[in-house]
């Protein structure tokens, strides 16, 4: 398999501060990262899709100028949640499509990070 | 457009007897589907998927699935369930292999001793 991390797994913040959490592949390239959050006892939702060099995109309902994603690098892409509110609080979790795969169209995820605001 | 239903919220086995994870699909084109188990505090775990290759498809730790297009079904099994196969079950499905994947809402299996 393929082994993707994230950092922080958790974090506590006040409201109206921004976060940043970092999603990174440690054995693979990746061109195509997705994030998603998941509410306590629901499924995951996808947020967006993060191509590397080139601008996210949002799924629908999905503020991209709250929720900054960046790309820069083969390995590395992070979400950052701006002005963060009470609301705001969830499960993030990243997973990335390894380009060795991508024909194979398996999906690596991050354990995941669970943000609270306070 | 392509969504999954998952029929149980919830599932409780006892150790050692058979496990059924109910999942139906819909979708204009021929899907990609797929089963994720999520173990508390740690990373979703692909267990199986299917790409239009056999309809029968085995996965990790004795699980497998039987896609049935005649029923748009994709559930999974396993013969003899396990203490350690306790965990939030998603199905998943995927309309272009690579894209962003559709989740159903999970089921939750309860093994008991």
């Amino acid at each position: 398999g393929a082994v993707v991390s994230q950092h922080p797994s958790w974090v506590i913040c006040k409201s109206g501060t921004s976060v940043k959490i970092e999603c990174r592949s440690l054995d693979f390239q990746a061109t195509t990262m997705f994030w998603y959050r998941q509410f306590p006892k629901q499924s995951l939702m996808l947020m967006a899709t993060s191509n590397e060099g080139s601008k996210a995109t949002y799924e629908q309902g999905v503020e991209k100028d709250k929720f900054l994603i960046n790309h820069a690098s083969l390995t590395l892409s992070t979400l950052t949640v701006t002005s963060a509110h009470p609301e705001d609080s969830s499960f993030y979790i990243c997973s990335v499509l390894p380009d060795r795969d991508y024909q194979r169209g398996e999906q690596f995820f991050g354990p995941g990070t669970r943000l609270t605001v306070l | 457009a392509q969504s999954v239903t998952q029929l149980d919220s919830h599932v409780s086995v006892s150790e050692g007897t058979p496990v059924l994870l109910r999942c139906n699909y819909s979708s204009s084109y021929s899907p990609s589907l797929f089963w994720y188990v999520q173990h508390p505090n740690k990373g979703l775990q692909l267990l199986l998927k299917y790409t239009s290759a056999a309809t029968l498809v085995k996965g990790i730790n004795g699980f497998e699935a039987e896609f049935k297009k005649s029923e748009t079904s994709f559930h999974l099994t396993k013969p003899s369930a396990h203490m350690s196969d306790a965990a939030e079950y998603f199905c998943v499905v995927s309309l272009v292999s690579g894209y962003a994947l559709n989740f159903g809402k999970g089921t939750s299996l309860l093994v008991t001793p």
